[in-house]
């Protein structure tokens, strides 16, 4: 399956450290895109990177990719309570005859305690 | 806010039974998807579509279909429901072409509940 992978699954922090999130793929991508999802809510787009790039910021959010490794990480910087949340890396591949598919990982809860 | 309403925001019903929900895209824009979010099966796209025709198709079921009308608004039909299409169902939309490049606005999505 092309489905990303996010490592850790679960991650608490206290307020001001930095996070660090993991997400693995399988094959070849199009792109990788990170999305933000408050409990029980709709998802939030934070960011996405395309398969020639290899570092991408918007703010305090930093993302890397590697596609030598077929992964991406995603560092939030200078944590806030209001950054807990669900984590999830989404995969973008072709499927053949110009259609795309997007995947999602299972997600990284993060926990920032104030 | 993201500009993007799904209704109802809650559905309880029994299984075998046939529900549609429905989608309104943020002003402008052309692209819809549908996705499921479960427990055990985490989120999946189910299906996008472009100024009313299907563009891309993920794991949806037989049972489901889905449609995007002239205004643009779109419904996904679930039909002979069982227990485990429980979910929450989002909607999202964005401007472009829908290959997944440009950034999606997500709806609060629709809690379904299947007895």
């Amino acid at each position: 399956s092309q489905q990303g992978e996010e490592d850790p699954q679960a991650l608490s922090i206290q307020e001001g450290e930095n996070a660090t999130m993991n997400c693995s793929y399988k094959t070849s991508i199009n792109n990788l895109q990170w999305y933000r999802q408050n409990s029980g809510r709709g998802l939030v787009h934070l960011i996405l990177i395309r398969s020639n790039e290899r570092e991408k910021h918007s703010g305090r959010l930093r993302v890397t990719l590697d596609t030598s490794k077929k992964s991406s990480s995603l560092l939030i910087t200078a944590s806030r309570a209001a950054d807990t949340a669900s984590y999830f890396c989404a995969t973008v591949y072709s499927s053949g005859a110009g259609s795309y598919q997007l995947t999602f990982g299972k997600g990284t809860k993060l926990s920032v305690i104030p | 806010d993201s500009g993007v309403t799904q209704t109802p925001k809650h559905l309880i019903t029994a299984t075998g039974q046939r529900v549609t929900l429905r989608c309104s895209p943020r002003s402008g824009d052309l692209s819809v998807y549908w996705y499921q979010q479960s427990l055990d099966q985490g989120l999946q796209f189910l299906i996008q579509y472009y100024n009313g025709e299907e563009r891309a198709k993920g794991n949806i079921l037989e049972r489901f279909s889905a449609q995007q009308f002239p205004d643009l608004h779109s419904e996904l039909n679930l039909s002979s429901l069982e227990l485990g299409d429980s979910a929450l169902y989002f909607c999202a939309s964005s401007t472009g072409t829908g290959r997944f490049t440009d950034t999606q606005y997500f709806g609060p999505g629709t809690r379904l509940t299947v007895l």
